[in-house]
């Protein structure tokens, strides 16, 4: 089945220690996104991508980092985490720039 | 600025009809998206807007009034799975902005 891939489901890292999520795909859609998702709050886009062109929302903070080395896969990369970055961070797919989104089951962060 | 509102929570009966309103400000207007998210799962697509009207899928429909600057998802025949948080997001000069979203209890 076509699906979006999120791994880990959950991560735990320290105050301040890199981590990075990862996300993958096999629908082949051009667009990829990275949403932080607080508890009862809106997803907040931090980036997207369409095809390798790379685009990084006015407020998302610099600690904030993403790659897309190919179609198939896009990181995101945490430089030093804050508490305040603990949040379920989505990977989400479409064909064209904001058209119907598929989403991927989240990695839950948590910072000690 | 853009502001997009949608109640918090709401409670219905299973068997019942519910209605989730969303209201929204923003600069420009592409296309208005529901979605599903049970709680700690992913949201999941139920229907796109871009022109007025209503748009049936089984027993959800969502409706749009651009010149109100709104919109509702329909909910028929409520099942205990629908129990969920029903997300608006509005497409705006190349960005899409989510609502805080609904939560839907639904009881028995």
């Amino acid at each position: 089945d076509a699906m979006v891939i999120q791994n880990p489901r959950y991560q735990v890292t320290q105050f301040g220690k890199p981590v990075t999520l990862s996300c993958s795909q096999t629908l082949n859609h051009n667009v990829m996104y990275w949403y932080q998702q607080k508890s009862s709050q809106a997803p907040k886009l931090l980036f997207h991508y369409y095809d390798k062109d790379f685009n990084n929302e006015a407020d998302t903070p610099d600690n904030f980092q993403s790659r897309r080395p190919n179609t198939s896969f896009c990181f995101l990369d945490i430089r030093s985490p804050g508490l305040g970055d603990a949040a379920m961070y989505l990977c989400a797919t479409s064909r064209v720039t904001f058209s119907e989104q598929f989403f991927g089951p989240g990695t839950r962060l948590t910072v000690l | 600025g853009q502001n997009i509102d949608q109640p918090t929570e709401m409670t219905a009966t299973e068997g019942a009809i519910v209605q989730i309103n969303c209201t929204y400000q923003t600069s420009g207007f592409n296309g208005l998206f529901w979605y599903q998210q049970h709680a700690g799962e992913a949201p999941t697509f139920l229907s796109y807007n871009v022109l007025d009207g209503l748009e049936e899928k089984g027993r959800f429909s969502s409706f749009l009034s651009r010149s109100k600057g709104y919109s509702y998802l329909l909910l028929k025949e409520l099942q205990m799975k629908d129990s969920a948080s029903y997300l608006c997001a509005v497409k705006s000069q190349g960005n899409l902005i989510f609502g805080k979203g609904t939560k839907l209890s639904v009881k028995p």
